[in-house]
């Protein structure tokens, strides 16, 4: 079956810096990958996603690249700021949003 | 649309106890997840269904832990007897073939086995 890995677990920067999360993946038939955020003590959101058709999407400050052959996607954050503090995970699935294996959580703090 | 609605938020239960936790996925969604969230283990998928039908449940611990879909509306897992190693977040999603949104996720239950 799937695994997902994802580093570093803890993340700290400056209010304004570049934040980059990585993942790699094992299954070649993964095609969906999302991230999610989740603030302390509330449900994960979905806040971008890319399918294997896509090397790279953007929306705002967030972008999230995928590397199929080497089997890793990357999540950027630019400018960051306080409320981006949270936890973020990515996943991997197949089609159809089936069963999506989640990676064990990267904890950013921005600091101001 | 409410999403996915789950009860109750908390619950505290002594060892030994049987627990239920219930799940009200967004309508038109054909897709239903248990996932358990734990400091050590993180998110793990306990149970999928497709059109109320569990497709794997390879995810359930053991015996003590069965889930079930009656009606695309609503569905519960249930442990029995509880024991305080089951202590965590159980969080359910839904989502929906061909959506673009992905999972979305209930506010979760936190459960205490004390």
């Amino acid at each position: 079956g799937e695994n997902v890995e994802q580093h570093p677990s803890t993340l700290s920067v400056q209010e304004g810096d570049s934040a980059v999360i990585k993942c790699t993946y094992s299954d070649s038939a993964s095609n969906y990958f999302p991230w999610y955020k989740q603030e302390l003590g509330k449900r994960p959101q979905l806040i971008i996603d890319i399918r294997s058709n896509v090397g790279e999407k953007k929306d705002q400050r967030i972008a999230v690249t995928l590397n199929k052959t080497a089997k890793h996607f990357s999540l950027h954050i630019t400018e960051t700021q306080p409320e981006d503090s949270a936890v973020y995970f990515c996943a991997g699935g197949g089609t159809g949003f089936q069963k999506l294996v989640f990676g064990t959580g990267t904890r950013l703090l921005v600091s101001p | 649309d409410a999403g996915v609605i789950q009860s109750p938020r908390h619950e505290v239960t002594e060892m030994g106890q049987e627990v239920t936790l219930r799940c009200k996925p967004i309508s038109g969604h054909d897709y239903l997840f248990w996932y358990r969230q734990t400091m050590m283990r993180g998110l793990e998928l306990l149970i999928y269904f497709n059109n109320n039908v569990p497709i794997d449940d390879s995810g359930m611990p053991e015996d003590r832990f069965s889930a079930k879909m009656p009606n695309a509306s609503f569905s519960t897992l249930k442990i029995q007897p509880s024991e305080p190693r089951d202590s965590a977040v159980y969080f359910c999603a839904s989502s929906i073939r061909g959506s673009n949104y992905g999972y979305t996720f209930g506010s979760g239950t936190r459960l205490t086995v004390v």
